[in-house]
């Protein structure tokens, strides 16, 4: 089955303490990226690669990092979590990079930073 | 920046009610995509408009794509509770590079 795979799907951490969120797509996309999700302000995109070992920063990359060794993973770090990054982190994926082609998403990881 | 605005931002309807979005932006785009997130779930793709006017059904959605390609509408007609969720824009920038997202519309059914 085609699809975009995410975890975990839910963490609760403190202040400071390392995390990795991973993202793996079995669809041999070229193209992922990583939104964040909060109420009021809709999908907001943290990071992008258009293929392996090319990434750039989204909209809200500030506090993030990625890395795309693999043309299937794409897993998001945060090094030193804060409280304003608690949010819906959603992984998507499309074949080609470009807007013209649909975005298949992960099912998220709700991220809870204490 | 560019922006794509998207209203209402909430609407509540009977079951059996119409139900419209609108999605405006500042400049013309390339293509606009509509998703839909249920409660709990995650966007998943619906359709896609490309051409200026472009009008495209699925079974009781209508979607709509202006004619000076800055607007874009999604009409469901005689809703069911199965609707519920949120519905978001998303328009192709002209270097057809990035995606801008609406902020979404959020549909309650009652029953």
């Amino acid at each position: 089955e085609a699809q975009v795979t995410q975890n975990p799907r839910y963490l609760i951490t403190v202040t400071g303490k390392k995390l990795t969120v991973t993202c793996s797509q079995n669809m041999n996309h070229e193209y992922m990226s990583w939104y964040r999700q909060d109420p009021g302000l809709g999908l907001r995109q943290i990071y992008y690669s258009m293929n392996v070992e090319v990434t750039d920063k989204g909209d809200v990359p500030e506090g993030y990092k990625v890395s795309r060794k693999e043309k299937r993973n794409f897993p998001l770090i945060l090094e030193s979590p804060s409280p304003n990054q608690t949010s819906l982190y959603f992984c998507a994926s499309t074949l080609l990079a470009g807007a013209r082609n649909e975005q298949f998403f992960g099912p998220g990881t709700r991220l809870t930073v204490l | 920046g560019q922006q794509v605005m998207q209203i209402p931002q909430y609407q509540h309807v009977q079951e059996g009610e119409d139900f419209t979005t609108y999605c405006n932006s500042s400049t013309t785009l390339s293509n606009i995509q509509w998703y839909k997130q249920r409660p709990g779930g995650h966007p998943v793709f619906l359709i896609q408009l490309v051409k200026s006017g472009e009008v495209k059904k699925q079974k009781r959605l209508t979607f709509q794509f202006g004619e000076a390609k800055k607007n874009s509408s999604l009409h469901i007609t005689a809703t069911q509770t199965t609707d519920v969720g949120t519905y978001f824009c998303a328009g192709g920038t002209g270097n057809n590079r990035k995606l801008i997202w609406g902020l979404g519309t959020s549909l309650a059914v009652n029953p």
